[in-house]
């Protein structure tokens, strides 16, 4: 049972527009989301995170999105540029629990192209 | 400061063989996890040391085992490889392994079995 689902494998959008990447999760234990970005032959890198005590984080052209009641969470990048090009991965937790236990998506690959 | 380093890059071993992969965390890291990624699976969680406890595991076989050493380094080893044990092992360190202390992940070693 996948608790943390990434539906697009794949999404392609023109630099300077919004890039939106979607996240849903079945595990109503999870209040705490993750999203990380990874470029070919390298580590997983942290981008931003959200608490379910909160619906919305900004990080400079980074903002994540929690809709609770639905289970959803989707990460907003504006404007996109060329160098955001890589796979970005959801993970959920519990806060409480332990972050070595990091439930991750499948994820996304964004391709931003000039 | 130095990253997560992973020992080595590239692996090729033969089925039945065993492996062991390092693991250097970020100094001051105190907490290890162990990551498998494969194309069709994404990333899945193998097992989280903290202070030399093995603290959460995986949904994996018993062939997957890992340790931390007193100086928080850590390996992990895989026993009678089987093809499918193909994949991208990352290693990951926190400060601790609460929420609010993001992952750093190593670059991976790329293990292939044949």
């Amino acid at each position: 049972d996948q608790q943390v689902k990434q539906n697009s494998p794949s999404l392609s959008v023109q630099e300077g527009r919004i890039s939106i990447l979607n996240c849903d999760y079945t595990n109503s234990m999870f209040d705490y989301f993750l999203w990380y970005k990874k470029y070919p032959a390298e580590g997983p890198t942290f981008l931003i995170s959200i608490s379910s005590i909160k619906d919305k984080n900004e990080d400079g052209r980074f903002t994540v999105f929690l809709n609770k009641s639905a289970k959803h969470l989707s990460l907003h990048i504006v404007p996109s540029q060329p160098g955001d090009s890589a796979v970005y991965f959801c993970a959920g937790m519990n806060y409480g629990g332990s972050q070595g236990n990091l439930i991750f998506g499948k994820g996304t690959k964004l391709s931003v192209k000039p | 400061k130095a990253g997560v380093t992973q020992t080595p890059r590239y692996l090729i071993k033969t089925r039945g063989q065993q492996v062991t992969l390092s693991c250097s965390p970020i100094s001051g890291h105190r907490s290890v996890s162990w990551y498998q990624q494969t194309p069709g699976q994404g990333l899945q969680f193998l097992f989280e040391y903290f202070s030399e406890t093995q603290r959460n595991k995986g949904n994996f076989p018993g062939r997957f085992s890992g340790r931390q050493f007193s100086n928080s380094r850590s390996e992990m080893n895989v026993s009678t490889l089987e093809l499918g044990d193909s994949a991208l092992y990352l290693c990951a360190s926190s400060l601790d392994s609460a929420g609010g202390s993001p992952l750093h992940f190593g670059n991976g070693t790329r293990l292939t079995v044949t």
